[in-house]
C-alpha cells in the first residue's frame, strides 16, 4: 500500500516555466488537497478537491491551478514558474467516517526550486 | 479567519527530561484538531485527532489533550529519536478537509 506518492522528488525551473507536480493516493480517499511549506511560515493550503470533478481554491492559490478527474490523482500545475513560487510542496488525502473527517496523509514532498 | 499558534519555537531536551508542546487554537467551530509529526525531508505523520474539550490520546511516550482555546502535547521521558518538528493544526466545521496549521515546535533530545 503506497499511500500518496508525489513525483518528481526534487525540480529546478527556470521563472516563466511551466510544470506539473504529481500526486497519486491509492486508498480511494474523496479528500485530497495540496500545500506548500516555506520557512517560518507553515503548511499553507494552495488548493483542494472533496471529489472527482470538483476543486476550490485555498488560502494561496494565485499561479497554480488544479485539475482532478479520477479519485487517484490530483496533479498541481505551476502556469509560469515565479521565484515566489520556491518552496516544499505536499500533497495530502484524507476521508470522512460519519460526521467526522479523517486524518490527512501526506506525500513525502516536491522540493522545488525557481530561479 | 482561523489562526493556530504554536510554542515554543524550539525546544532542547535531555532525554528523560518531560515537557509539553503548547497549540493555542482560534476558530469559529473547531471539528478536529490534529497532530503530527515531521521530520526533515520527510512529510508530516499524523499522531493524534481531538475533536472535543476534555478529550485524551496516548501513544507511548506522547499525550495529547485538548480544551476549549488550546491543546498540549505532553512528552513524557524522551528519548532522542523523538527529535522532529510537531505540528498542530485545525479544522473548521463545513470546510471539508481543509487544515489550518502552526508552524510548529522543533523538538530535539539530546543524550
Amino acid at each position: 500500500n503506497a499511500g500518496v506518492t508525489q513525483t518528481p522528488k526534487f525540480q529546478v525551473l527556470k521563472t516563466g516555466q511551466s510544470m506539473t507536480l504529481q500526486c497519486a493516493q491509492d486508498m480511494n480517499h474523496e479528500y485530497m488537497s495540496w500545500y506548500r511549506q516555506d520557512p517560518g511560515m507553515g503548511l499553507r493550503l494552495i488548493h483542494y478537491s472533496v471529489g472527482a470533478g470538483i476543486t476550490d481554491q485555498g488560502e494561496v492559490p494565485n499561479g497554480y491551478n488544479v485539475s482532478r478527474s479520477t479519485t487517484e490523482d490530483f496533479p498541481l500545475r505551476l502556469l509560469s514558474a515565479a521565484p515566489s513560487q520556491t518552496s516544499v510542496y505536499f500533497c495530502a488525502s484524507s476521508y470522512q467516517q460519519g460526521k467526522r473527517f479523517g486524518e490527512a496523509f501526506f506525500g513525502q514532498g516536491t522540493r522545488l526550486t525557481v530561479v | 479567519e482561523d489562526q493556530v499558534t504554536q510554542s515554543p519555537e524550539a525546544l532542547r531536551l535531555q532525554e528523560g527530561e518531560s515537557s509539553s508542546l503548547n497549540c493555542s487554537y482560534t476558530v469559529s467551530g473547531l471539528r478536529g484538531l490534529f497532530w503530527y509529526r515531521q521530520d526533515p525531508g520527510k512529510g508530516p505523520e499524523f499522531l493524534f485527532t481531538l475533536y472535543s474539550a476534555g478529550e485524551e490520546k496516548e501513544k507511548e511516550r506522547l499525550k495529547a489533550t485538548l480544551t476549549k482555546k488550546e491543546s498540549f502535547l505532553h512528552i513524557t521521558a524522551p528519548k532522542p529519536e523523538d527529535s522532529a518538528t510537531y505540528l498542530c493544526a485545525v479544522q473548521r466545521a463545513g470546510t471539508a478537509s481543509k487544515l489550518t496549521f502552526g508552524t510548529g515546535t522543533r523538538l530535539q533530545v539530546t543524550l
